[in-house]
């Protein structure tokens, strides 16, 4: 089955590095660009974070410098560390593939996991 | 940076009618990397259109795209009731690298 299945999310304390994993099954996961994006309670979505299948990665520039994204082939995950949380990262977190075709549009999204950043 | 910007941000027909959503981009977006997303509540987003009017995979037709430039567009021919949702915009290439439009709530009438 074709699927992104994210863990991680919970409530963190301000400034408690978090990290979200995402793993996936059902594809040729090493071949695609995979991609970490958020949404706040009621508003919505933000572009976060690409790593790309050579590792190259790239970051929302408002984020970058507090997270990190990572991906393991062998493990078939990508991961997200959020550094030094802040309340305004509160939000689902999403991964999703980036389609392999010339669109540069996401076929393919997880369920989502809920980061709480509250003392 | 550019900015996606819906409208309108509220929608509300009945069933069987036609929605026009609108997407507006304050830079020009290379037709090839504009896509659209359905979100319901508690879900994830659904990808329905890519490259401004190439339909997803299992995409009923009613759902098509067009635009070019910085005006681009989704259109429901024939509103049926799993349609109502929240729809977002999203670009490619520009700064940010990629970006979404704040949305727009299709609801019942």
């Amino acid at each position: 089955q074709v699927q992104l299945v994210e863990s991680g999310g919970g409530v963190v304390q301000p400034g408690r590095s978090l990290r979200l994993s995402c793993a996936a099954s059902g594809f040729v996961f090493s071949s695609f660009a995979m991609h970490w994006i958020r949404q706040a309670p009621g508003k919505g979505l933000e572009w976060v974070a690409v790593v790309r299948y050579d590792g190259s990665v790239d970051y929302a520039d408002s984020l970058k410098g507090r997270l990190s994204i990572s991906r393991d082939n062998s493990k078939n995950t990508v991961y997200l560390e959020v550094k030094s949380p802040r309340a305004e990262d509160t939000a689902v977190y999403y991964c999703a593939r980036l389609a392999l075709n010339h669109y540069s549009a996401f076929d393919l999204w997880g369920q989502g996991t809920m980061v709480t950043v509250s003392s | 940076d550019i900015v996606l910007t819906q409208s309108p941000g509220t929608l509300s027909l009945s069933p069987g009618e036609r929605a026009t959503l609108s997407c507006r981009t304050s830079q020009s977006v290379n037709s090839n990397f504009l896509a659209w997303y359905q979100q319901k509540p508690g879900q994830a987003p659904r990808l329905l259109i890519q490259g401004t009017s190439t339909r997803a995979t299992g995409i009923p037709d009613r759902f098509s795209g067009s635009g070019s430039g910085t005006d681009f567009s989704l259109t429901i021919s024939r509103l049926e009731p799993e349609d109502f949702a929240v729809y977002y915009c999203q670009q490619y290439g520009n700064s940010p690298l990629y970006s979404f439009g704040q949305g727009t709530k299709l609801d019942i009438k």
